[in-house]
């Protein structure tokens, strides 16, 4: 089936720094989205994108839509501690029966 | 805010044993999902519910099934649980009729630890 692949899996970032993670598939889709998992919670939708090239910000984090259809970025900027979590990636190929496909998520630890 | 409910954060089960995992949502939401997470593999997809006594499955479905009596509540059944079923269990819930492509929103968690 249907594969995403995050990168990297885990990170360890000093607070202040920025932070680039980025996703992957073989298979194209039509919307990207971004989820963060706060520890002992469930995933919490940050971030979606519609169109190829789309860039689009919330707050420190922005996202962008990647041109081939089959990737997507997201950067965060001047991190702080409340940026720990796992940030998942999610694709959607954009018909109502399709499901969406999770990543296995990117770990993100924040030393203060 | 939409809330979606899961009855129990922590569960610990025998092998063998029927277990229920309990999901309630407030919003109205046509759409409920159950997914479990596994560290490397994110979440994948056990059964989803487009109504109330309609059910489909997901990506995994085999060893579960599902109720959906109304339409806030979706439970997640385990009729015989085994060891490899340990896991977090995640509900979600999202609007917009039938389909996949509205954002979905996520309960905390069950953490199930079958022994």
């Amino acid at each position: 089936g249907q594969q995403l692949n995050q990168s990297p899996q885990s990170m360890f970032i000093q607070e202040g720094e920025d932070v680039s993670m980025n996703c992957t598939s073989s298979s194209i889709f039509n919307t990207w989205l971004w989820y963060k998992q706060d520890p002992g919670e469930g995933p919490v939708l940050l971030i979606a994108l519609y169109k190829a090239g789309e860039l689009t910000s919330n707050g420190r984090l922005t996202a962008q839509f990647g041109i081939t259809r089959k990737d997507s970025f997201l950067n965060i900027s001047a991190s702080i501690p409340s940026d720990v979590g796992i940030y998942f990636c999610a694709g959607h190929r954009g018909t109502s029966y399709d499901k969406v496909i999770f990543g296995p998520g990117t770990s993100l630890s924040v030393i203060p | 805010d939409v809330k979606v409910t899961q009855s129990s954060r922590y569960l610990v089960k025998r092998t063998g044993e029927k277990v229920f995992l309990e999901c309630v949502q407030d919003m109205d939401h046509e759409n409920m999902f159950w997914y479990r997470q596994d560290p490397g593999l994110g979440l994948r997809l056990i059964y989803f519910s487009y109504d109330v006594k309609m059910k489909e499955k997901g990506d995994i479905p085999e060893g579960y099934s599902v109720s959906r009596e109304k339409k806030e509540r979706f439970s997640l059944i385990l009729e015989s649980a085994s060891t490899n079923q340990t896991s977090m269990y995640l509900c979600a819930s999202s609007l917009f009729g039938r389909g996949h492509n509205s954002p979905l929103h996520f309960g905390n968690g069950t953490r199930l630890t079958v022994t």
